[in-house]
């Protein structure tokens, strides 16, 4: 149990468009999701939380116009990088919690 | 200033020797430790998780200690194998009424070799 996917596992893109990144929780509900960005060599960073039904809360120095989160159902979170630039490329992970978060594959961003 | 220390950075070792990876940190309030293992390319996946009461847990070929007095944990391998060639995050959590949050270490990237 306590299975998280993402979706897509990569995805290569064109500097100014906008990406989606689907995170699902498969065997159990989660009310809280969080995301995370890694860049090379580094630890993961929180990017926000978001949590089912409400506005997700952003960490210092990301930009919730660019990093759009949804949190519709218990089951299923929604990360959008909007106008993407190749600085944002990197790897981006979210987990959902049950009593501790379990993380998810990851999704690989390439913004060329 | 939370903080979670790794060490050391990176490390190589033969197939079949034993390692141990260290992690200091100067999280507050304490709630628990826990080792992930992530290779590369992919997420984090849990090892081990240990809270303040325990002192030592294992799973299979991995062995982590902690030490709440000193703030230190170690993570123990032994009888490396190849496929455990990746990075190992020690990542503690701090509790606040119902809020966890949690602090990330740097990780140790380990790399088994023949």
């Amino acid at each position: 149990g306590a299975v998280v996917s993402q979706h897509p596992s990569w995805v290569i893109c064109k500097s100014g468009t906008s990406v989606k990144i689907e995170c699902r929780s498969l065997d159990f509900q989660a009310t809280t999701m969080f995301w995370y960005r890694q860049f090379p060599k580094q630890s993961l960073m929180l990017m926000a939380t978001s949590n089912e039904g409400s506005k997700a809360t952003y960490e210092q120095g990301v930009e919730k116009d660019k990093f759009l989160i949804n949190h519709a159902s218990l089951t299923l979170s929604t990360l959008t990088v909007t106008s993407a630039h190749p600085e944002d490329s990197s790897f981006y992970i979210c987990s959902a919690t049950r009593r501790e978060q379990f993380f998810g594959p990851g999704t690989r961003l390439t913004v060329l | 200033k939370n903080q979670v220390e790794q060490s050391p950075q990176s490390l190589i070792i033969l197939e079949g020797k034993n390692c141990t990876l260290q992690c200091n940190y100067t999280v507050s309030p304490f709630s628990n430790l826990r080792w992930y293992k992530q290779d590369t390319g992919r997420g984090p996946v849990s090892l081990t998780i240990m809270t303040f009461s325990e002192n030592t847990k294992s799973n299979g070929r991995y062995t982590a200690t902690l030490d709440a007095d000193t703030k230190q944990s170690s993570l123990h391998i032994t009888a490396s194998q190849l496929s455990d060639s990746a990075s190992y995050i020690c990542v503690v959590s701090a509790t606040t009424g119902t809020a966890s949050k949690l602090t990330f270490g740097t990780g140790t990237r380990l790399q088994v070799t023949l």
